[in-house]
């Protein structure tokens, strides 16, 4: 059974820091991995999708990494905002006739002005 | 290109009652699911489906009926209503299994 998990569960952190959050799942059978943004009380919105076969996807200042073989992602923010509060989620998608996408418990982000 | 809907928003049910949340996507996904969101637990899946006519259970799939009759829709059925169904609720839709999930803005449900 494929798990997900993100540490610390939250941060905060002041403005304009360099932000790392860290992804690690148990099965290396995926399709590939996303990483969503969730505002309190709102829904997901996806910022990156990595499939297995690339090493990194960007996206203005995000930046996310896969490295499937030992199960863990990254998601790089580069010089931090207020605005990029948020609950950041990681989910990977299976293989399989399923292909079933699995959470991880997200990580809430303070970025302090 | 609304991508995909969910109604309601909100929702106050008694114990006991009945009701259908709504999922709707213009994309022509094929696959679609239900998740639930608790504090503490994350999203879990609660039921999906990889294509017109075909479902499969979730994790968490007691109390909870679908049914996937066409491409776009995929309604979310509460048999009886309990409190611990109270959640927030998300529908999801990719167009292939590698692709990513697009989700909807949710539903809030109180089961009092």
């Amino acid at each position: 059974k494929q798990e997900v998990t993100q540490i610390p569960a939250a941060l905060s952190v002041p403005e304009g820091e360099n932000l790392v959050l860290n992804c690690s799942f148990t099965d290396s059978a995926i399709y590939n991995l996303q990483w969503f943004r969730q505002d309190p009380g709102k829904g997901l919105t996806s910022l990156l999708l990595i499939q297995s076969s690339q090493r990194e996807q960007t996206s203005g200042r995000l930046n996310a990494s896969l490295d499937k073989s030992s199960g863990r992602s990254t998601l790089y923010i580069a010089a931090s905002q207020p605005g990029d509060s948020a609950t950041y989620l990681c989910a990977v998608r299976n293989t399989g006739a399923n292909s079933k996408l699995t959470f991880g418990k997200g990580i809430t982000l303070s970025v302090r002005p | 290109n609304a991508g995909v809907t969910q109604t309601p928003k909100f929702q106050v049910l008694k114990t006991g009652q009945s009701m259908t949340l709504q999922c709707a996507q213009d994309m022509n996904h094929e696959y679609m699911s239900w998740y639930r969101q608790d504090p503490g637990m994350g999203l879990r899946l609660i039921h999906y489906s990889v294509g017109a006519g075909i479902t499969d259970q979730g994790e968490v799939p007691n109390g909870y009926n679908v049914s996937r009759s066409t491409t776009e829709d995929f309604p979310l059925r509460l048999l009886s209503a309990a409190p611990s169904q109270t959640s927030v609720y998300f529908c999801a839709s990719s167009y292939r299994a590698w692709y990513g999930y697009t989700f909807g803005s949710g539903t809030r449900l109180t089961v009092v």
